[in-house]
Parts: C-alpha cells; structure tokens; sequence
C-alpha cells in the first residue's frame, strides 16, 4: 500500500518568514495529494490539495508543488502569521480501486514566534 | 463546514465495555470513513463505506466494527474496549464528482481506562 512521510516533524519560524513542509510518497498510482490544517481540538481542514496533472498551485500565502518523478510534494506558506500555527498533515490517494482512501503524514507542528 | 456532527464528543469508558461512536451528515454522500489520531501515527484509516450497507476495512481495523444502515449514519463499535483505543476518533466523508476530497467531523475523544 502507499506510504507517506512527512518532514519535519516539528518547524518554528518568526514571523513574516516562510515555511516549507515536505512530503514523499511512495505509490506511483497516486494522483491527488490533499494537505490539511488541524488546530487544537478540531478536525483537519482542508487548506489546499494538488492533482497529478498539475506541478504547482496557489491560493493566496498558500502553495503546493508536486514533483512526480521523484514522487515528492511540498507545502509553502509565505509571509507566516501566528494564526498559522497549527499542525500540517499532507496525504496521498488515487490507487484504491475506487475506495478514495487517503494515506496521511504523520504531521508537522508549525509553530509562528511573534 | 461538511455538514457532519459526531456523538459523543468526549467518552470514558472502562476496558471490556462496548462503545459505539456515531457520525451523522446532513448531505447524502455516498463515501464515509472513520480514523484514529494518535501522537506520532497521524491519522489511520480504520473502516469505510461506500454506501448503505457496503463497508470495508482500513489499515487499522481490527478490535472495530462498523454498520450503516442508512445514507447519513455511519457507526463505529469497539466491541470489547481496551486501553490501546484510546484516541481520537475523525469521522470524514468524501463528497460526490469523482473527487478524492475529504472533509472532517470535530472528533471524538475515547478514553479506555
């Protein structure tokens, strides 16, 4: 089955700088790779996702870049605030025969110092 | 907000007593799952479903059963808890189109003492 590792487990930047999360897979099948954001005692939330089809996309501070043939992808976010402090979880999906299960990270605690 | 409420929010419990955890969705998807998040795992799927009464397991599946019986309830039983469930229990659901997308309950937190 996939295997997805995430690194590092644990980012600390001041703020107003940049931070990178980055994730391997290891399942050539797969094609979507979702990146999630969990705050204390809530549920992940889904804050930008990636295709196979595609090797970059951006919503606002936010980005994800995909690299198939090393099968690695990253998160950025830039010109951090305190309120991204949070934990990130990447993930993988696509070869399931049709079940859509998701393999995640074992997750990055991003911590923003004011 | 995916439309998806979990009950009970917190639970303790005893080892050897039956739990059940309850995902409810107000919005007729077909695909449902439940997870477990435990420090240094991330999140590990244990069973879904891919619509009434079809359901299959997860890389974690063993000590849980599930049941669906109808489009908005997806339940979760550890028949006999022990110790090693406790967690954090995610229901999430996958909505229609063809895409993979997820979006997560607010969670249950399971003590077994």
């Amino acid at each position: 089955g996939e295997n997805v590792e995430q690194h590092p487990s644990t980012l600390s930047v001041q703020e107003g700088d940049s931070a990178v999360i980055k994730c391997t897979y290891s399942d050539s099948a797969s094609n979507y790779f979702p990146w999630y954001k969990q705050e204390l005692g809530k549920g992940p939330q889904l804050i930008i996702d990636i295709r196979s089809n595609v090797g970059e996309k951006k919503d606002q501070r936010i980005a994800v870049t995909l690299n198939k043939t090393a099968k690695h992808f990253s998160l950025h976010i830039t010109e951090t605030q305190p309120e991204d402090s949070a934990v990130y979880f990447c993930a993988a999906s696509g070869s399931g025969a049709g079940s859509y299960q998701l393999t995640f990270g074992k997750g990055t605690k991003l911590s923003v110092i004011p | 907000d995916a439309g998806i409420t979990q009950s009970p929010r917190h639970k303790v419990t005893e080892t050897g007593t039956p739990v059940t955890l309850r995902c409810h969705q107000t919005e007729n998807h077909r695909y449902m799952y439940w997870y477990r998040q435990d420090p240094g795992h991330g999140l590990r799927l244990i069973h879904y479903s891919y619509g009434v009464k079809d359901t299959d397991k997860g890389e974690v599946s063993d000590g849980y059963s599930v049941s669906r019986s109808k489009t908005e309830d997806f339940l979760l039983t550890l028949e006999s808890a022990t110790s090693s469930q406790t967690s954090v229990y995610f229901c999430a659901i996958k909505r229609g189109g063809g895409t993979d997308t997820q979006y997560f309950g607010p969670g249950t937190r399971l003590t077994v003492l």
